[in-house]
């Protein structure tokens, strides 16, 4: 897997977007980018994911950059609640098993 | 349709003593894959199974084993439990380990929390 490199931490106010980057510059070409959250004491859930093209579904966006080095998570509107550490990791699609690498993710902190 | 499910949620063992954690996949769900989380590890893959086969192993030691039934449930073990062995188990699923064109999206359960004393 493509190693991905991502702040240690981010704060946000609650009612606006948070927008969390994340590199992954040796991402080859059918590798997908996966975004998670974990909250504290739970398993880490799934946001969202993507090849090449942005994507969005009822939690957030995902807007991948043309030549796919780099992604941005974008929460529209951050509420208490999406305090937690978010992980952006890399992991192929086809042909035998693809472990993905957890690195030590974002921790974003929602505040009023 | 339900998530992973792992049982138990908490546990205390003590040093020497084995552990077994029970992990039921999305139905539907033939892989699954297990993980350590620790505070100064991070987040570490243990051992992933497909059809009752280990497919993957990480790099923990002998006494981590894992085993997979035809009904898709999956438990690991931990025999001689160390201190060190304290740590969030973390059971994920997915519906293959190779993937389809749009991805092969890897579900997590709640956890077990596992404390040696």
């Amino acid at each position: 897997d493509a190693k991905t490199t991502q702040p240690t931490s981010m704060d946000c106010a609650e009612g606006r977007a948070a927008n969390l980057p994340c590199n992954h510059s040796t991402i080859s070409g059918n590798e997908y980018v996966y975004w998670y959250r974990q909250i504290h004491s739970q398993g880490p859930q799934y946001i969202i994911h993507g090849l090449k093209n942005n994507e969005t579904n009822e939690m957030a966006s995902l807007i991948i950059t043309e030549d796919r080095k780099s992604s941005t998570l974008i929460l529209p509107h951050a509420t208490l609640r999406d305090t937690a550490v978010y992980y952006c990791i890399v992991r192929g699609a086809s042909g035998g098993s693809y472990i993905p690498t957890f690195g030590r993710g974002t921790s974003l902190i929602v505040h009023p | 349709k339900a998530g992973v499910t792992q049982t138990p949620r908490y546990l205390i063992k003590t040093r020497g003593q084995q552990v077994t954690l029970s992990c039921s996949p999305i139905s539907g769900h033939r892989s699954v894959s297990w993980y350590q989380q620790t505070p100064g590890q991070g987040l570490q893959f243990l051992f992933e199974y497909f059809s009752e086969t280990q497919r993957n192993k990480g790099n923990f030691p002998g006494r981590f084993s894992g085993r997979q039934f035809s009904n898709s449930r999956s438990e690991m073990n931990v025999s001689t439990l160390e201190l060190g062995d304290s740590a969030l188990y973390l059971c994920a699923s997915s519906s293959n380990p190779g993937g389809q064109p749009s991805g092969n999206t890897i579900y997590f359960g709640e956890g077990s929390w596992l404390t040696v004393v």
